[in-house]
Formats: structure tokens, sequence, C-alpha cells
């Protein structure tokens, strides 16, 4: 059974720097593009960014872009998400998910429960 | 593409039908319009996947129609267990965007 888990998760002051990881199991995880997307509290989905399946290809909301890098290792089966210049708007609850099929188009299927990041001075 | 969810908020009964409403700021050629279910404290759940196909597990009370920019996710007889925020997703470009969500709610 495919899942995915995210970790990394923590308090940070704005300004500083934080990784997410996003760990794969159950499936070959280096066929499938991942999504992270984020939910600030009280608020709706909203996605963040998108790494293709070999890495090649990486898309970022134009909010987090040149502050986020999106990153994977498939040897390990792990996808990273690199926050430089937190600001006190990226707090939220941050998902990682895997897509349906391989190609990157398709819907986002399996998630994981989550990793929560808050940012305050 | 801009999603725009309709109602914000659906008050509803038990065995009530629901009828929520997604609607594109432009047409996509790809059928690229998910659903997606979200409760407090739980990850997202894929509800229907490329505008009318139900994702595994959902129960066929769960149905998804649509075309060009307009989407409606409808559940038949809604039961306790559907009583949540729903979203409509589109994947066909980026950027990938969601709309603002319905919350299913009890009346």
């Amino acid at each position: 059974q495919a899942q995915v888990r995210e970790s990394g998760g923590d308090v940070v002051q704005p300004g500083r720097s934080l990784r997410l990881s996003c760990g794969g199991s159950g499936f070959d995880f280096w066929d499938y593009s991942i999504h992270w997307v984020r939910q600030a509290p009280g608020k709706g989905l909203e996605w963040v960014a998108l790494i293709s399946y070999d890495g090649s290809n990486k898309f970022y909301r134009d909010s987090v872009r040149g502050r986020f890098t999106i990153s994977r290792d498939n040897r390990n089966k792990v996808v990273f998400l690199q926050m430089d210049g937190l600001r006190v708007e990226d707090t939220a609850m941050y998902f990682c998910a895997k897509v349906m099929n391989t190609n990157r188009y398709s819907a986002p299927q399996t998630w994981g429960q989550g990793t929560m990041v808050t940012v305050s001075p | 593409i801009v999603l725009t969810q309709s109602p914000d908020v659906l008050s509803l009964s038990p065995g009530e039908t629901a009828t929520l409403s997604c609607r594109a700021s432009q047409g996509s050629p790809r059928s690229s319009v998910s659903w997606y279910q979200k409760k407090p404290g739980q990850s997202p759940r894929l509800v229907i996947s490329d505008v009318f196909k139900r994702a595994t597990g959902i129960p066929d009370r769960f149905s998804g129609s649509g075309s060009g920019t307009d989407f409606t996710l409808t559940i038949s007889s809604v039961e306790p267990a559907d009583f949540a925020v729903y979203y409509c997703h589109y994947h066909g470009s980026s950027p990938w965007t969601f709309g603002q969500g319905t919350q299913v709610e009890v009346k």
C-alpha cells in the first residue's frame, strides 16, 4: 500500500530556514511526481510545489518561488522542501502527496498526515 | 486558472442531496479537475478524479460531472460521515490550484 510521510516541521523565527522531508513507501517512488500542499490555520488548501519523477522539472507557486526549493533523492525515496527566508504567512500544515499515475498532471492521490510549520517572531 | 466554489457553506440534513459547484476562470482541454474531502486533523482524501472518476473506496453516492469551466460534485443522500469541507482542484497545468472550499454542515 502506497504511503507518504512528512517530517521536519518546527517553530522558527521569520527569516530563518527549515527543511521538510517526505518519505515514500509501498510504491516505485522513482516513477511518481510529488506535490507539497499547505493549509494555513483556518484557511483552505494551497498548492506549493511539484517535482517530477526524476527531479528534472520543478514548479512553484509565485509566493514561494526563489525562497523554497524542492528536490528529491530517489535512492532513499525522499522528497525535500527547503524553505529559506520564511515569513509569518508561511505558517501552515504542510502535506506531501503522490500523484495517481506516472503523468505529473494526474490527481494527487496519496497524502501524508502533514507536518506543522510555525513562523513566529 | 482560478477556481471558484459555491456555495461557501451548505447546510443539509442527513438523507438530503448535496450539490457543490466549481467554476474555472478558463477552460482546459484536459479533464483535470478533481475533488477532495477534508476533515479537521485529517489529510485530504481524493473523492473524484478527472471530473467523474470515483476514487478507490468512495461510495457511489458521490458523483462528479461537468466540462469546460463548470464542474459539479453531487452527494446523494448525505450521510453523517460526509459532513466536511470539499475542495475542487485543477491539476492540468502549472500552477496547480484549489478552490476556496465548500463546507457541508449539519442543518
